[in-house]
């Protein structure tokens, strides 16, 4: 079973339009990872996030990771055609003094936006 | 600063052939990672790496796989008597230390096997 389950697995907005995308696991996670994939090419890292209740914003995209350490949503505001792509969130579930940097990643969100 | 390189970008191989990737880590990073990404699923860790070390290898194929980050140099992810079901984006991501271990990927490397 996927141990990190993304949701929605694609999304279609209206540019202008807020987005949400939600990442979950059922173990916790040690440091979570968002990126953004364009189709066919390298991941862009976009924020990470450690501490349970914390929460990061670059431009209009904002990352917040629950208190229990468990659910991290990407939310995007007033989206814009550059916001195109696949998102996809990759977690530590080890921690340290076990295998970290050892990611296990969702399958990914792939987002349109229509101008 | 330029971001972590990866050689080539795209590679053909036939069935049987040997394939070498190569990654070079951010400046500064001395951590290297790989991953495997197929057709229609999510990456999956392959190994990570420093320098003349490998940390975890547990995501690595028992056979035909091997892969090391020499003292100078790029880190090498090799595959050899490749097979249809190799063909997959490889990424190689790397970080600074374990301290502070934001994970930056390289644009990867497209391997087909024919």
């Amino acid at each position: 079973s996927q141990e990190l389950e993304q949701s929605p697995q694609s999304l279609i907005v209206q540019e202008g339009k807020n987005l949400t995308i939600n990442c979950t696991s059922s173990k916790t996670l040690y440091g979570l990872y968002w990126y953004k994939q364009k189709y066919g090419e390298g991941l862009i890292f976009l924020m990470m996030l450690q501490k349970g209740g914390e929460e990061k914003s670059h431009e209009k995209i904002t990352a917040k990771l629950d208190e229990k350490k468990q659910q991290s949503s990407l939310h995007i505001t007033a989206s814009q055609p550059s916001h195109a792509g696949i998102y996809l969130c990759g977690a530590d579930i080890v921690g340290y003094g076990g295998s970290q940097g050892n990611l296990i990643f969702g399958k990914g969100t792939k987002l349109s936006v229509k101008p | 600063n330029a971001g972590v390189m990866q050689n080539p970008r795209h590679l053909v191989r036939r069935r049987g052939q040997e394939a070498r990737l190569r990654c070079s880590p951010m400046k500064g990073h001395s951590h290297v990672y790989w991953y495997r990404q197929l057709p229609e699923e999510g990456l999956k860790f392959m190994v990570y790496l420093q320098k003349e070390n490998i940390i975890d290898e547990s995501g690595m194929p028992k056979e035909r796989f091997s892969a090391e980050f020499p003292k100078e140099g790029p880190s090498i992810l090799r595959i050899q008597q490749v097979v249809r079901g190799d063909s997959a984006a490889y990424f190689c991501a790397s970080s600074p230390s374990l301290l502070n271990y934001e994970q930056y990927f390289g644009p990867g490397t497209r391997l087909t096997v024919t």
